[in-house]
């Protein structure tokens, strides 16, 4: 199975700052990685798919880059709203599998 | 779109349950569709996926062999039927809407139903 690890698992940040996560593959997904985003007690939120894509509704300060083994998920100016925990996850083979999952809470 | 979930509740180990999600809100047999599922104060984990066809199916390790996903385009339902329940197996399990519609499912969901909590306790 492709292993999917994030990092940081936390991060402390303030609102307006730029946050980056970053997930790694364990073998190569070419550009099959999305990012979901996930509040307490609510199901997931698809922001990006095939690494760069922003999906519809989104807004821009998300971003996402990356290919290969290597992937990053951007907040440009982190908003109230963002506090969350982020999910990337590979769908190149199956079985499809997430990220560990990076929290990014309020300094 | 919606998506709503049921069928949870606590069983013991080694027992069964059966697990629906009633599907509105979009043409239910033009997509693929997942379970994925979450341990309390854990990460996704994703379980199953079948195509629009009901018949291509893939799950994950964990569960191969004593979980099976199906479908019932005449209801537009899915279902998860889990046998030889384990206590790692207690989870809030989610079904999902595949974003695409081609015949192979993309991989990726757009939407989610709220879940519904299997606890598997003595």
């Amino acid at each position: 199975d492709i292993q999917m690890t994030q990092s940081p698992s936390t991060l402390s940040a303030s609102v307006g700052d730029r946050v980056t996560i970053t997930c790694r593959a364990s073998q190569s997904i070419s550009s099959w990685l999305a990012w979901y985003q996930q509040k307490p007690g609510k199901a997931p939120k698809l922001l990006i798919y095939k690494a760069s894509s922003l999906e519809s509704g989104v807004p821009s300060r998300f971003s996402g880059s990356g290919s290969g083994t290597e992937f990053t998920l951007t907040i440009t100016s982190l908003q109230p709203d963002d506090f969350a925990t982020y999910y990337c996850q590979q769908y190149d083979t199956y079985p499809w599998t997430f990220g560990q999952g990076t929290n990014v809470d309020i300094k | 779109v919606q998506l709503v979930e049921s069928g949870g509740g606590v069983v013991q180990p080694g027992r069964s349950l059966r697990l629906s999600c009633a599907a509105s809100g979009f043409t239910f047999s033009r997509y693929g569709m997942h379970w994925v599922r979450q341990a309390p104060g854990k990460g996704l984990e994703w379980v199953a996926v079948i195509w629009y066809d009901g018949i291509n199916k893939y799950y994950a390790d964990s569960v191969k062999g004593r979980f099976t996903i199906s479908r019932d385009t005449s209801r537009n339902t899915l279902y998860l039927h889990m046998n030889s329940l384990r206590a790692e197996d207690t989870a809030q399990y989610y079904c999902a809407k595949d974003t695409s519609s081609d015949i192979a499912p993309a991989g990726i969901s757009d939407c989610w139903g709220q879940g519904t909590l299997v606890t598997v306790s003595s």
